[in-house]
């Protein structure tokens, strides 16, 4: 079993739209959990970055994580085209070793 | 937030010569950095982490003597691919975490890639 499971999509959405992407992990001692966005032929950018369980919102940007259930989701309001983008989900315990998820191609059509 | 600065963003060289990358932490102390490898609609591919005064540490199937890694200080690390045959074009990324007082903010930091060709 793979550390992160994310679902590659390919995911497309109308401008406007509410876009939810999840990832599910399977090591609980997972403490720190981040969001990236990558553009073609760019580096990741970080988007989100939460500790622990919880919440955590940012503009149209709301990072959502349950450790009891191993899930991270992150939610895109009011998608632009400019959200089109891969999105890679990612997680540590310590800082000395990272685990990503294969990412998920989002598509927003105007 | 803090940036990753990679350079250079693309080169292309000829085979058997050698070409190196550059990553810096601009306005952070960066103790760990790691390299990556990813082609094209695939995810990133670790090659290894590096700790600044100290050897990489080399995933299992990244040729050592090929990519040569060097963290010489908190802000600077190098990939240097020797040698350089078509099969190693790819795009290679950096990345860093910031030094903090305990504990570790958590945070990782990307360099904006290398596109590397080699003819």
């Amino acid at each position: 079993q793979k550390e992160v499971e994310q679902d590659p999509g390919p995911l497309s959405v109308p401008e406007g739209a509410i876009v939810s992407l999840n990832c599910t992990y399977s090591n609980s001692a997972f403490q720190y959990f981040m969001w990236y966005r990558q553009y073609s032929r760019k580096g990741p950018e970080l988007l989100m970055y939460t500790y622990s369980s919880g919440n955590k919102e940012d503009g149209r940007f709301t990072a959502q994580v349950d450790k009891s259930s191993k899930y991270i989701s992150l939610f895109i309001r009011d998608s632009q085209p400019s959200d089109s983008a891969t999105y890679l989900c990612a997680m540590s315990n310590t800082g000395n070793q990272f685990y990503f998820g294969t990412g998920t191609s989002l598509t927003v059509i105007p | 937030g803090a940036v990753v600065s990679q350079h250079p963003s693309r080169v292309i060289c000829k085979s058997g010569t050698s070409v190196k990358i550059e990553c810096r932490s601009l306005d952070f102390q960066a103790t760990t950095m790691f390299w990556y490898r990813q082609f094209p609609k695939q995810s990133l591919m670790l090659m290894a982490t590096s700790n600044e005064g100290s050897k990489a540490t080399y995933e299992q199937g990244v040729e050592k003597d090929k990519f040569l890694i060097n963290h010489a200080s908190l802000t600077l690390s190098t990939l240097t691919v020797t040698s350089a045959h078509p099969e190693d074009s790819s795009f290679y990324i950096c990345s860093a975490t910031r030094l903090a007082g305990a504990p570790w903010t958590g945070e990782l930091f990307f360099g904006e890639g290398s596109r590397l060709t080699v003819l």
